[in-house]
């Protein structure tokens, strides 16, 4: 599979679960970003990783927590949301520092009731 | 504070006709700007960008104009066609970072 993968598609959750969100680019690129998009709002750029360490924490709650175990994989573990978290989040990855692009993931819609 | 803004959230034009998207931004220190294209549940897909040093980018049906003394830069789509309706983002790059507009819907209509 090429480019950059979400799972899952679409999330479901309560207030009091517990979840995580998957990202995988097979691009062989160095860094990879979540960003949030909420209706209405712009991207909101949420945390970026550069060769597996965290290099931007864009004051993101600490119920949002991500994980990087590898330059190909991304993880945002979710616990204790609000409603107002449900949004798209969204998965991007870029190659060397000089490349301006970063290309995205299909997103995980996230509803929290 | 909004540093990339795009004012007009939608846009409707003819199939055949010229498409104008337009964006402005605040920061001095953007030293790229892209555009991307986004489907309902789709992420956005990359359509071009242009280096602050440029002031015009094409590539093939899309060009780029760059204007920094009135930081304003904008899409051109010609012809446009029913395929390229869509939310379209505007994005600044500040170091890493990409700073997003709030999108422009465009429809093409027959």
């Amino acid at each position: 599979e090429t480019g950059v993968t979400q799972t899952p598609r679409h999330l479901v959750m309560g207030m009091t679960n517990k979840k995580s969100l998957k990202c995988e680019q097979h691009l062989g690129h160095n860094a990879m970003y979540w960003y949030k998009q909420s209706a209405k709002k712009p991207l909101e750029l949420m945390f970026v990783y550069n060769f597996k360490e965290q290099t931007e924490n864009n004051s993101v709650p600490s119920r949002f927590s991500p994980e990087c175990p590898n330059s190909s994989h991304l993880f945002l573990h979710l616990h204790t949301l609000q409603p107002e978290d449900s949004a798209l989040y969204l998965c991007a990855s870029r190659g060397s520092v000089r490349q301006e692009t970063q290309y995205f993931g299909p997103g995980t819609r996230l509803l929290v009731l | 504070d909004q540093q990339v803004k795009q004012n007009s959230p939608s846009l409707s034009v003819q199939e055949g006709r010229i498409s104008i998207l337009n964006c402005d931004y605040t920061n001095s220190m953007f030293d790229y700007f892209l555009w991307y294209k986004k489907y309902p549940a789709e992420g956005p897909t990359f359509l071009i960008s242009i280096s602050s040093i440029k002031d015009k980018n094409e590539d093939g049906r899309f060009t780029v104009f760059l204007n920094k003394s009135a930081k304003h830069l904008s899409l051109h789509i010609v012809p446009s066609q029913p395929g390229d309706s869509a939310v379209y983002f505007c994005a600044a790059r500040y170091t890493d970072k990409l700073i997003f507009g709030t999108g422009t819907r465009l429809q093409v209509f027959p």
